[in-house]
């Protein structure tokens, strides 16, 4: 059985930073592409970032997290992170990790989410 | 970048067929993932590559996909199918790599 669990979140003030971690289990880790997808809560879900299979050497990001947030894997320990830094009060959202199926998508497989809340 | 459209709300009476659409510009070339997002839970995919479906979903789920219009079809609806329901494609014209409806609430009255 595929497992995804989220962990990281929290409370941060704006410009503070955060880890987040999603730990895999139940498939091989290392042979699919691994995605975050967020959701504001009470609206509508948002991929923000993606990683591709292998050593993940590459890396996708929608616009407003450029530059601030940073996916990886370490495909020794069936994890994938998502540093992200210089947070923003509209960063706010449950973070998603999500499993994808075929590179291209679907989300095949989701966590339960972490929270993450951008306020002073 | 791509966008897709969906209606903000679907009503169904117990028993009944709910019809969701997606609209997007020739949507029908390209490949309509559905999920399903009940309260405080995480989406699960409900139909993928416009018409399949995972193991364990029902029968009553299906998807379809031509021109400007893909759909999500839930047949003999059941208290149980109360929830959001996503739409998604993938497309590389912008900077969202996967691109999300704004959800279609499905309440069965």
């Amino acid at each position: 059985e595929v497992k995804l669990l989220e962990s990281g979140g929290g409370l941060v003030q704006p410009g503070g930073s955060l880890r987040l971690s999603c730990a895999a289990s139940g498939f091989t880790f290392g042979s699919h592409a691994m995605t975050w997808v967020r959701q504001v809560p009470g609206k509508g879900l948002e991929w923000i970032s993606g990683i591709i299979r292998g050593s993940g050497g590459s890396t996708f990001y929608i616009d407003s997290v450029k530059g601030r947030f940073t996916i990886s894997r370490d495909n020794s320990k069936n994890t994938l992170y998502l540093q992200m830094n210089s947070l923003r009060v509209e960063d706010t959202a449950v973070y998603y990790c999500a499993k994808d199926a075929y590179d291209s998508g679907p989300f095949d497989s989701w966590g339960p989410g972490t929270l993450v809340t951008v306020s002073s | 970048s791509y966008e897709v459209s969906q209606p903000p709300s679907v009503s169904v009476a117990p028993g009944q067929t709910a019809r969701i659409t997606c609209g997007g510009n020739n949507i029908g070339s390209k490949s309509v993932h559905w999920y399903q997002q009940k309260p405080g839970q995480a989406p699960v995919l409900v139909v993928y590559d416009d018409r399949d479906r995972p193991s364990g979903i029902p029968e009553r789920f299906s998807g379809s996909n031509s021109g400007n219009t893909a759909a999500l079809t839930i047949t003999r609806v059941e208290a149980g199918d109360e929830a959001d329901y996503y739409c998604q494609v993938w497309d590389n014209s912008g900077d969202h790599l996967y691109v999300f409806g704004l959800g279609t609430k499905v309440t069965v009255l």
